[in-house]
């Protein structure tokens, strides 16, 4: 089944304690990227990913990083958590990019509480 | 960039229609989407139009564009309580040499039974 995975789906976690969150993708999709959700807000981007290596900021990249060794593979990397971080994340992956005919393909989403 | 704005709620009696709008600010903005999200879950891929298209039909939904007035609708009839859910309106535009989404902050749609 072509899909996004996300893990953990939840995570709780202490102020300043490394995470990693993880997405990958079984599509052989070339763009990939991060957005949090949170109330009133909407979505909003965090990095995205055009191919292998290359990375580029989204519109609220403070407090986290990426990498993208792999095609399938983009972990999203809290180096210090903090509270105001605490938000439901997605991953998406799409065959080219934003534009595409099909779309972003979503995964189920990661709750993240930082306490 | 792009904004994309949407009203925040919509409530409608099941059996009904429903409209749910989104205004966008790029006129350049090649392909517009809608995504809805249910509870519990991510943004599943609605449908899509082209910004040279006036209307797409598919199966209860009806998507209407009106490039003038930079405005998008997603019309879905005979509206179930399977229908509940939060609707994102996205819409591309070209910006710092590539092309990025917006999406909207999403309609969150309450179906009566």
């Amino acid at each position: 089944e072509a899909q996004v995975t996300q893990n953990p789906r939840y995570l709780i976690t202490v102020t300043g304690k490394k995470l990693t969150v993880t997405c990958s993708q079984n599509m052989n999709h070339e763009y990939m990227s991060w957005y949090r959700q949170d109330p009133g807000l909407g979505l909003r981007q965090i990095y995205y990913s055009m191919n292998v290596e290359v990375t580029d900021k989204g519109d609220v990249p403070e407090g986290y990083k990426v990498s993208r060794k792999e095609k399938r593979n983009f972990p999203l990397i809290l180096e210090s958590p903090s509270p105001n971080q605490t938000s439901l994340y997605f991953c998406a992956s799409s065959l080219s990019g934003p534009g595409a005919v099909y779309g972003y393909t979503f995964g189920s989403g990661t709750r993240l509480t930082v306490v | 960039g792009e904004d994309v704005e949407q009203s925040l709620f919509l409530s409608v009696r099941e059996g009904d229609s429903s409209v749910i709008n989104c205004t966008y600010t790029d006129s350049s903005s090649t392909y517009l989407y809608w995504y809805k999200q249910e509870p519990g879950a991510g943004l599943q891929l609605l449908t899509y139009i082209f910004s040279n298209m006036d209307m797409k039909q598919d199966q209860r939904l009806t998507v209407l564009l009106n490039k003038k007035d930079k405005h998008l609708s997603l019309r879905i009839a005979d509206t179930q309580t399977g229908d509940s859910a939060i609707y994102f309106c996205a819409a591309t535009y070209s910006g710092a040499g590539s092309y990025q989404l917006t999406f909207g902050k999403g309609t969150k749609l309450s179906v009566i039974p």
